[in-house]
């Protein structure tokens, strides 16, 4: 079954720790996203990849890392700098960035403690 | 900017009737729009894309149109069932300015239907 995974479902911070959230694909795809839903509100961009070894700040980058050093890989990073993180996290990506159809995983609900 | 409006923000009506759920952008400089379903707790799920240059698209009982001149795009589904609820969103695929390619959501609308 191709499409995208991501792990754990639920995490919890304690405060001051880095946290690492995992998006792999086997979609084949060059772009990958990262997302933040907060209740009320719309997705948004944290940060994208274009292709492997390649990745741009989105909207709300500060507090947040990526790499991207293999295709199917697009691991996201919140730091203790990202003072409010406590949100649902959602990876996606296309065949290519921009203008293709975006697919979605399944989510990460990051907690706070 | 690009600013991206769903209406009504909640919708709760009894099985089989045809609803409409309105989705508005202010800038009609798009690529593309797409309509996601989401339920409690999960990721999106796409279900439908609308290129910038058609007037509109159908799955099933879904059907969703795309008037850019007005910016606004309609997602109408039909003889609605229980298994419809949800929480739907619309996301414009921007064209120009900073956010170029970069797709804008809505802040979606829940949607119930009740036997």
């Amino acid at each position: 079954d191709g499409g995208i995974t991501q792990s754990p479902k639920y995490l919890f911070r304690k405060e001051g720790q880095n946290v690492t959230l995992s998006c792999e694909q086997n979609l084949n795809h060059d772009a990958m996203y990262w997302y933040r839903q907060d209740p009320g509100q719309g997705l948004r961009l944290i940060y994208y990849s274009q292709i492997v070894n390649d990745f741009q700040k989105g909207d709300i980058a500060e507090g947040y890392s990526v790499s991207r050093e293999k295709k199917e890989s697009f691991p996201l990073t919140v730091t203790s700098a990202q003072k409010n993180p406590t949100a649902f996290y959602l990876c996606a990506s296309s065949i290519q960035q921009g203008f293709n159809e975006q697919f979605f995983g399944p989510g990460t609900r990051l907690t706070v403690l | 900017k690009q600013e991206v409006t769903q209406i009504p923000a909640a919708l709760s009506v009894p099985e089989g009737e045809n609803l409409v759920l309105n989705c508005s952008f202010t800038d009609s400089a798009i690529y593309n729009l797409q309509w996601f379903r989401q339920d409690p707790g999960k990721g999106l799920t796409s279900l439908l894309l609308i290129q910038s240059s058609q007037r509109e698209q159908t799955s099933g009982r879904l059907n969703a149109s795309l008037d850019k001149s007005s910016g606004r795009s309609t997602l109408y589904i039909a003889a609605s069932q229980p298994g419809d609820s949800a929480t739907y969103l619309c996301a414009a695929t921007n064209a120009g300015g900073t956010s170029y390619g970069k797709l804008t959501f809505g802040q979606g609308t829940i949607l119930t239907v009740h036997p």
